[in-house]
């Protein structure tokens, strides 16, 4: 098994720009969840979807922020104007059923905003 | 609304003891909790996941249990390894099916 993919690994990018982070979750799994991890604030849930329908989206900061799933195999977490304070971890997690199953978590993405 | 907390401070232990970890929850009661590992540049990894009505879960040298009356679980590595060096976290669910984490507990295992 694969495991979740998120691309890139690493993000550099200049105030302003758009950002956009990509998960592809494991197979036949029904939920997927978008985390910002910082040292300050630990692991922050932004949205969690659920049959590709977002059940959640009261932890994304700001309009800023946006998601999506348009199918199954492929989520985007879109970023646009990004700010130096965005600068964290972003991981993306699957889980067989519902919010409260085991997670499986990818590798995480690693936002930098200069 | 739900809280949970972990010790902040780093626990160092000496190679071989039983390394003990907290996760303290108030406002609400979950039917259950789970314990993650994360090491340094990856994502957090599932362990182990304890229902209300189990006081204690093993597996091979990993004990938790759960005290619904003291709001409180405990993690348990027994014959500690530096390779179990690592933050642990405790995340449970929450009334609006979703999980909630605590910040972690960063575990050094010294030789």
């Amino acid at each position: 098994d694969a495991g979740v993919i998120q691309s890139p690994r690493h993000e550099v990018t200049e105030m302003g720009q758009e950002v956009t982070l990509r998960c592809k979750p494991i197979s036949g799994h029904n939920s997927l969840f978008w985390y910002r991890q910082t040292m300050m604030r630990g692991l922050e849930l932004l949205i969690y979807f659920n049959n590709n329908v977002p059940i959640d989206d009261s932890g994304m900061p700001e309009d800023r922020f946006s998601a999506k799933m348009p199918n199954a195999s492929f989520s985007t977490l879109k970023i646009q104007p990004s700010e130096p304070r965005d600068s964290a971890v972003y991981f993306c997690a699957s889980s067989p059923g519902t919010g409260t199953d085991t997670q499986y978590f990818g590798p995480g993405t690693r936002l930098t905003v200069l | 609304s739900q809280k949970i907390e972990q010790n902040s401070e780093a626990l160092n232990i000496q190679e071989g003891k039983t390394a003990t970890l907290t996760c303290n929850y108030t406002n609400y009661s979950p039917a259950y909790l789970q314990w993650y590992r994360q090491d340094p540049g990856r994502g957090p990894v599932f362990l182990l996941l304890i229902r209300e009505n189990e006081k204690e879960k093993r597996k091979e040298r990993l004990k938790v249990t759960f005290d619904t009356t003291l709001k409180q679980s405990l993690f348990h590595i027994t014959a500690s390894q530096p390779a179990d060096s690592a933050t642990y976290l405790c995340a449970l669910e929450t009334s609006n099916y979703q999980l909630i984490w605590g910040a972690g507990t960063k575990l050094i295992i010294k030789p």
